[in-house]
């Protein structure tokens, strides 16, 4: 059974770094065709994806907030992080980390809990 | 960058009803790459469809996916109390790597 959750601060200032945490089980993030990513929605809003880390380490961004996104993996931990740098109050939205597996198929499969980042003084 | 529009934005109908949402892409995808998920209030987004006509695990064949190169639909054939939700269309690919269409709500009428 594959399971994750989102990990991190609630709450962040303006111009902080956050730094989210998607701890996982059910899965190898060292097994050839996966990956994890993540997924924002702002409040009442749409989804928007923004990065996603593959089993052989390759890196995709969003074209849109490359500059403020670092993802890397921690296999032995199973565990993924994602960091945004300059966060502001349009970054406020609920943060979700999400298995792909592109053996299988071309889409997040199995979804964390979600987790909602206040952006706030 | 790839964009995907859904139509219309909220399905108002009745349950027993017939929903057909529509999801058009800015540039061809390949319908491999194109899936469909569900979202209902406080939930994550669960896994309708993939390769824009296969139903996930455990989805009841009253959904369906069809379409090819622009134009893809979800159609759900008889609507259960359940079905009221969200609905977003994604593509994997084209830069960026995944996008999701804006969501289109079927409420109850």
């Amino acid at each position: 059974q594959i399971t994750l959750k989102e990990s991190g601060p609630t709450l962040v200032k303006p111009t902080q770094t956050l730094t989210l945490t998607c701890t996982f089980s059910g899965f190898s993030l060292s097994t050839g065709g996966v990956g994890v990513g993540w997924i924002r929605q702002p409040p009442g809003k749409a989804l928007e994806w923004l990065a996603l880390i593959y089993w052989d380490d390759d890196k995709r961004y969003s074209p849109s907030l490359k500059s403020r996104l670092t993802i890397t993996k921690d296999t032995s931990k199973n565990q993924v992080v994602l960091t945004m740098t300059n966060m502001g109050p349009v970054d406020t939205a609920t943060y979700y980390c999400a298995h792909s597996d592109i053996l299988s198929g071309y889409y997040m499969g199995h979804w964390g809990q979600g987790m909602l980042i206040t952006v706030s003084s | 960058e790839i964009v995907l529009t859904q139509s219309p934005g909220t399905l108002s109908l009745s349950p027993g009803e017939r929903a057909t949402l529509s999801c058009r892409a800015s540039q061809s995808v390949d319908s491999t790459y194109l899936a469909w998920y569900q979202q209902k209030p406080g939930q994550a987004p669960s896994l309708l469809i993939y390769g824009a006509s296969s139903r996930a695990t455990g989805i009841p064949d009253r959904f369906s996916g069809s379409g090819s190169g622009t134009e893809f639909t979800l159609t759900i054939s008889r609507l259960e109390p359940e079905d009221f939700a969200v609905y977003y269309c994604q593509q994997y690919g084209r830069s960026p790597l995944f996008t999701f269409g804006q969501g289109a709500r079927v409420e109850i009428k």
